[in-house]
């Protein structure tokens, strides 16, 4: 069974500084996706950064990039140039590419930034 | 804000109340979801709807039952629920159940007394 896994319950980063938050996934499947999602207090969660698994550049958004090691199954989020705005729970999730619709999250990190 | 809606924000009721929980998307997505969401565990998925048909519930209690009538709108009919099923509860969708992405309502604060 797929699984993903969040080690990291709390993480604290200065502002402007880089955090980087650790994911990592159990699969047997070649071609899927794998997202990080931000969910901020009392707001909705949001689609930080998808990551297709058949593509080996690893995704990056704006101060927003991902280290995606396919074969350890890795998919660390990089949040460089940390902002106020970024204090929320972040979440992992897998999803097997078609023919399913089973999301796996893990249990989230929350991140912290301080001024 | 995502295009996913979801009233109440917030709702208290007792054991024995009947309430239901609304979403509306108007993304012209063909998939909706509830997910429920606890402290310190994953996002639960509870139900899927593929164009208005129920293609999915995870073993569920039936005392939260599903109703789709449309593809803009879903609802969460909760009765007779127990203290434990206090939580998030979140509705999202997608595209097609297919589609990788999931956009997010901002969920419903649940609290069983």
């Amino acid at each position: 069974a797929q699984t993903v896994t969040q080690s990291q319950p709390e993480m604290s980063v200065q502002e402007a500084e880089t955090v980087t938050l650790s994911c990592t996934y159990d699969t047997s499947e070649s071609d899927y996706y794998l997202f990080w999602y931000k969910q901020p207090p009392s707001r909705q969660m949001i689609l930080v950064i998808r990551q297709e698994a058949y593509k080996q550049q690893n995704a990056t958004e704006n101060r927003f990039s991902v280290n995606f090691q396919k074969a350890a199954k890795s998919f660390s989020l990089k949040i460089s140039d940390s902002q106020l705005g970024d204090a929320a729970m972040y979440f992992c999730a897998y999803v097997k590419r078609g023919g399913t619709y089973k999301y796996i999250f893990g249990t989230g990190t929350r991140l912290k930034v301080l001024a | 804000e995502t295009g996913v809606t979801q009233t109440p924000r917030h709702l208290v009721m007792g054991m024995t109340n009947k309430k239901s929980l609304k979403c509306e998307q108007h993304l012209g997505h063909n998939a909706m979801y509830w997910y429920k969401q606890s402290a310190k565990k994953p996002l639960e998925l509870m139900f899927v709807y593929s164009l208005e048909e129920r293609v999915e519930n995870n073993s569920v209690p039936s005392r939260f039952s599903p109703e789709c009538p449309n593809s803009s709108h879903l609802f969460l009919h909760l009765h007779t629920l127990q203290p434990e099923d206090s939580a998030l509860y979140l509705c999202a969708s997608s595209q097609e159940v297919t589609s990788g992405h999931r956009d997010f309502g901002p969920g419903t604060r649940l609290t069983v007394t």
